[in-house]
């Protein structure tokens, strides 16, 4: 079975600008959440969908959203980029929810110049 | 809330070392689950481990076994005979009730010297 994928692998955008990111989860997967790593921050979460609903957010301004789509892809989106947006943003599918082990993919390396 | 601290922040090990890396965490659930990842260098977290909070048996899995501790609130990961493609950072993750939300340490920086 293949892993999560996620498009593009890196980017480079300029402050100001927004972007959008991708996920394709493992076949069969239905949730899907997303997580930032900054060297300052850690890990943290941004949100989880589950069928198409957005189950749960994490501590991040409105600049930040996302979707999923009926085939369980899941698309993040950032507004009005700011330098500290710079991260490594991770994606992980679950089969269905609830502290079931969340698999990753390889992330999407962004930098805000 | 849950929070997971990891004090170790970076190990330096000779090969065929065994090490161990340090976990304690805090929930109020009752119901929670505990997780070890690995990132390597091209960053992808890779699932190691997962344990759940009513089985606190321990287990060896090839070179990797863990102790799980209630009593403690203690998760510790031990890699026996340690290699150098061992060299990561590995994550201690926890997520409680019901919530998918994965809350994770800061990480713990290992390095294997051949």
């Amino acid at each position: 079975k293949a892993g999560v994928t996620q498009t593009p692998r890196y980017l480079i955008k300029t402050r100001g600008q927004q972007v959008t990111l991708s996920c394709s989860p493992i076949s069969g997967h239905r949730s899907v959440s997303w997580y930032q790593q900054t060297p300052g921050q850690g890990l943290q979460f941004l949100f989880e969908y589950f069928s198409e609903t957005q189950r749960n957010k994490g501590n991040f301004p409105g600049r930040f959203s996302g979707r999923q789509f009926s085939n369980s892809r899941s698309e993040m989106n950032v507004s009005t980029l700011e330098l500290g947006d710079s991260a490594l943003y991770l994606c992980a599918s679950s089969p269905r929810a609830f502290q079931e082990t969340q698999y990753f993919g390889p992330g999407t390396r962004l930098l805000v110049l | 809330a849950q929070k997971v601290t990891q004090a170790q922040t970076e190990i330096s090990v000779v090969e065929k070392e065994d090490v161990t890396l340090d976990c304690v965490y805090e929930t109020r659930d009752t119901t929670y689950y505990l997780f070890w990842y690995k990132q390597p260098p091209s960053g992808e977290l890779v699932f190691l481990i997962r344990r759940n909070s009513f089985d606190e048996q321990n287990e060896i899995s090839g070179r990797y076994s863990w102790n799980f501790q209630k009593s403690t609130s203690s998760f510790n990961f031990t890699i026996t005979a340690s290699q150098v493609v061992d060299s990561a950072v590995y994550f201690c993750a926890l997520t409680a009730g019901a919530n998918s939300k994965l809350t994770f340490g800061k990480g713990i920086t290992l390095s294997v010297r051949p």
